[in-house]
């Protein structure tokens, strides 16, 4: 069945800086990329997505790349902030009718 | 529009009762799914409801089941409690057809002593 790997598990970085955190799926036939920040205690929120007819989409200082042929995706959050920590998660879905299946997450911590 | 919602937030139960959990969706998403999250782990999906049918399912054994009414709402059951299902459960909708986005509630933080 379809796997979705997620690296870095942590990642730590100095307000300011970028992070990027990168995700591989197998099956080919994904065609939607969704990208989730859950703060502590919260629930998931969906931040930005992609489908398989793009390869770059952007929102401020977040940004996702596709690259269909490596069949992997990134998340890329410039001029980070403490607020930006939490843990992300990637997911990758067929069609609508499919489960989604989800990423095992990155801790992402902001150092002021 | 209102968001998905959940009830109730926080459940104590104990090692052998059974739970049920609700999860309302957002208005005119028809489908429902449910996760459960502990504490370092990720989302582990349970089950998948769309039009009162269960359409996807986890690796979960069969006391955890689930169901779907007319109006999209979705209940969760666990029976035979044991202390390993203490997690926060996650419920999440999303349209039907071409509806690719999917929205999380609060949770429900469950507890089993």
């Amino acid at each position: 069945g379809e796997n979705v790997e997620q690296h870095p598990s942590t990642l730590s970085v100095q307000e300011g800086d970028s992070a990027v955190i990168k995700c591989t799926y197998s099956d080919s036939a994904s065609n939607y990329f969704p990208w989730y920040k859950q703060e502590l205690g919260k629930r998931p929120q969906l931040i930005i997505d992609i489908r398989s007819n793009v390869g770059e989409k952007k929102d401020q200082r977040i940004a996702v790349t596709l690259n269909k042929t490596a069949k992997h995706f990134s998340l890329h959050i410039t001029e980070t902030q403490p607020e930006d920590s939490a843990v992300y998660f990637c997911a990758a879905l067929k069609t609508s009718y499919d489960k989604v299946i989800f990423g095992p997450g990155t801790s992402l911590s902001v150092i002021p | 529009k209102a968001g998905v919602t959940q009830t109730p937030r926080y459940l104590i139960k104990t090692r052998g009762q059974q739970v049920t959990l609700s999860c309302s969706p957002i208005s005119g998403h028809r489908s429902v799914s449910w996760y459960q999250q502990t504490p370092g782990q990720g989302l582990q999906f349970l089950f998948e409801y769309f039009s009162e049918t269960q359409r996807n399912k986890g690796n979960f054994p069969g006391r955890f089941s689930g169901r779907q009414f007319s109006n999209s709402r979705s209940e969760m059951n666990v029976s035979t409690l044991e202390l390993g299902d203490s997690a926060l459960y996650l419920c999440a909708s999303r349209l039907a057809g071409d509806g690719y986005e999917q929205y999380f509630g609060p949770g429900t933080r469950l507890t089993v002593t």
